[in-house]
């Protein structure tokens, strides 16, 4: 079954750290780029970072970039997510998602994980 | 970025009826290679977003032909021509000819 599913989210205070993880199962997962997507509670879908799938070419929103790091694990279909500095505004459910295209960004999101609630507060 | 605009915020339908939702960006999503990269999303309560709809106009593995996409340039639109309860949700409509790809704001579709 193609599925990803993220873990790592949590309560964590103003400044804090967090590392998300994406388990991807079903699919040639070091072929595809994949991204972050973001929801802020009762809002709509940030895209955050993108990661191509041979681990190069990372982009990042400019609300992230510098505090952000977004990395790939191919030898154990993984995707991460390291968040440092974190903000009250960095409160959302994160997503990782599959890039549609194969072998280079399409900038689209073919299969979504379900997704894990970071929660910056103090 | 690309500013992505839909309209009606959201949409009250019965079921057997069309709707339509309107989705509009600030720059031409036309690429130079002739394909216009406008998307189509729902996300159906409690549950993370679902491809629809890529390039405008084609649908999606397993996606019902009761839905359908049109446009070109900066304008465009998706129809459901039927809905069902199980059409409940939020649709997004988002670009991806620039980094960073953007979404609408949504529109959230509810049943009469």
């Amino acid at each position: 079954e193609v599925q990803m599913l993220e873990s790592g989210g949590g309560l964590v205070q103003p400044g804090g750290s967090l590392r998300l993880s994406c388990a991807a199962s079903g699919f040639t997962f070091s072929s595809y780029a994949m991204s972050w997507v973001r929801q802020a509670p009762g809002k709509g879908l940030e895209w955050v970072s993108g990661i191509l799938g041979s681990g190069g070419r990372t982009h990042y929103a400019d609300s992230v970039k510098g505090r952000f790091t977004i990395s790939r694990d191919n030898s154990k279909k993984t995707l991460y997510l390291q968040m440092n500095s974190l903000r009250a505004e960095d409160t959302a459910v994160y997503y990782c998602a599959k890039d549609g295209d194969y072998d280079d960004y399409g900038w689209y999101f073919d299969l979504w994980g379900r997704g894990t609630l970071v929660t910056v507060s103090s | 970025d690309i500013v992505m605009t839909q309209t009606p915020l959201s949409l009250y339908v019965t079921p057997g009826q069309p709707a339509s939702i309107s989705c509009k960006s600030s720059q031409s999503l036309l690429h130079s290679d002739g394909k216009t990269y406008l998307y189509w999303y729902l996300q159906k309560p409690g549950q993370s977003p679902q491809l629809l709809i890529y390039e405008v106009y084609r649908r999606f593995s397993g996606v019902p032909d009761r839905f359908s996409g049109s446009g070109s340039g900066t304008d465009f639109t998706l129809k459901i021509s039927r809905v069902e309860a199980d059409d409940v949700g939020v649709y997004y409509c988002m670009q991806a000819i620039f980094v960073p790809p953007t979404f609408g704001g949504g529109t959230k579709v509810e049943i009469k």
